[in-house]
Order: structure tokens, then C-alpha cells, then sequence
């Protein structure tokens, strides 16, 4: 089974408005990182933002936000008020355990931004 | 405070050469990772290493590829006769710890193209 996966391949979203990136994930692990990244056409991995397995809350970083459902395994990304800079691949992640060496990777969902 | 440095950025090859690829981590940091992105898909892990040390191989093919971390120097990813398939984007990450709280800082990548 796939440790991560993102349903959507290609999304739009008008400039200004709000945009929910899905992921979904699998894991027995009961302490795991979920983590979301940026790649820009430029190609660099840009960090946005990470959720712990047992933290209470929904993490929030400026206009991301991540909407954490523990019980559905869902780990889905919110922008708030888009920007044209905004258009890149994204790619959410999950590590498992306090010192798992490796990120699983979905298959990334690219987003553009309509001005 | 430069972030991770990796070098070349654009890698050609010919089949049957051998390619370098170098990665120095940010400052302080003395985990490397490495992970392999193929087109249109997410990074896949390849190899985890700490000074001096491979720490954790799994995704790494098991022949024509390498990786070392010296006491002083870039971390080096070294694929001998490589072949079309290892076409791909490179990337390195590095962080200070293994702390399910760092996001990992990745560097730009090295696209390498086997002709």
C-alpha cells in the first residue's frame, strides 16, 4: 500500500481565493511527522509546514495551514488567499516514528494560480 | 547561513560514465540524505549517512551506486556506469538531528541526464 497518496494531479484556484490540497496517508507507526513541501519550476524542495502525530492542534505557518484528521489519516494542505507565486508542485510527506530515516513522498499535486 | 549546497546543478552523461554528484549541508548539521526524484513522481529515499557513516542504505540499487560523507568535505552520491534510467533529479537534505520535528532543508538538486 502506498505510505502516502495525493488524488489530484492538477488543481486551479482564481488569485485570492483559498485552495485544499489532499493527502492521504498509511501508517500502524502511532507516532509519525506529516509534512508538506514546495517545488517551484526552479525545482528546489521548500519546506511549508509539519503536524506531529500527537500534537492537538492544526500547525499553521502565515497562509498555510494543515488540516490534520488523525482518524481519517488525512493531511490535507490549506492555502489561504492565493498568490500567482503560489503555482508550483506541492508534496506532502510523512515520516514515521521519532527517528525514521526516510520521508515517503506522494506523487505531488500541481497547483496554478489564475490571476 | 548558507543552506544546502549541491553542485553541479546540471549533470550529462553518457552511458556507460560514471557521474559525482556533492552535497555539503548547511552548517551545523551532520545528517545527510539523499533521494532520487523521477519524472513526474515524488523523491524517493536512496541513503542516509552521518559523518563518516552510512547509517541506513535501503533505497539505494544495489549496484553502480555509492555514497560517503567524509570527516571533512561534501557528502558524495557516485553512480558508475550509469545507464538511461538513472536519469532523474538528485536531491540532498540535510538537518541537525533526527527529530521528527525538523523539516528536513533540502537542497536545489542535480539534474542529471544520461544521453
Amino acid at each position: 500500500a502506498q505510505k502516502i497518496t495525493q488524488t489530484q494531479p492538477g488543481m486551479f484556484v482564481q488569485e485570492k481565493e483559498a485552495v485544499t490540497l489532499d493527502c492521504t496517508y498509511d501508517t500502524s507507526d502511532p507516532s509519525y511527522g506529516l509534512f508538506w513541501y514546495k517545488q517551484p519550476s526552479s525545482g528546489e524542495m521548500i519546506f511549508l509546514i509539519y503536524q506531529g502525530s500527537y500534537d492537538q492542534q492544526n500547525a499553521t505557518e502565515g497562509r498555510y495551514s494543515l488540516n490534520f484528521q488523525k482518524a481519517r489519516k488525512s493531511a490535507n494542505l490549506v492555502i489561504s488567499a492565493s498568490q500567482l507565486g503560489d503555482s508550483a508542485m506541492y508534496f506532502c510527506a510523512m515520516r514515521e516514528g521519532n527517528t525514521g530515516n526516510q520521508f515517503y513522498f506522494g506523487t505531488g499535486t500541481s497547483l496554478t494560480v489564475i490571476p | 547561513n548558507a543552506g544546502v549546497m549541491q553542485n553541479p546543478r546540471h549533470l550529462v552523461r553518457r552511458r556507460g560514465q560514471e557521474a559525482r554528484l556533492r552535497c555539503s549541508p548547511m552548517k551545523g548539521h551532520s545528517h545527510v540524505y539523499w533521494y532520487r526524484q523521477l519524472p513526474e513522481e515524488g523523491l524517493k529515499f536512496m541513503v542516509y549517512l552521518q559523518k563518516e557513516n552510512i547509517i541506513d542504505e535501503s533505497g539505494m540499487p544495489k549496484e553502480r551506486f555509492s555514497a560517503e560523507f567524509p570527516k571533512e568535505g561534501p557528502s558524495i552520491l557516485r553512480i558508475q556506469q550509469v545507464v538511461r534510467g538513472d536519469s532523474a533529479a538528485y536531491f540532498c537534505a540535510s538537518s541537525p538531528g533526527q527529530s521528527n520535528n525538523y523539516g528536513y532543508t533540502f537542497g536545489s538538486g542535480t539534474r542529471l541526464t544520461v544521453v
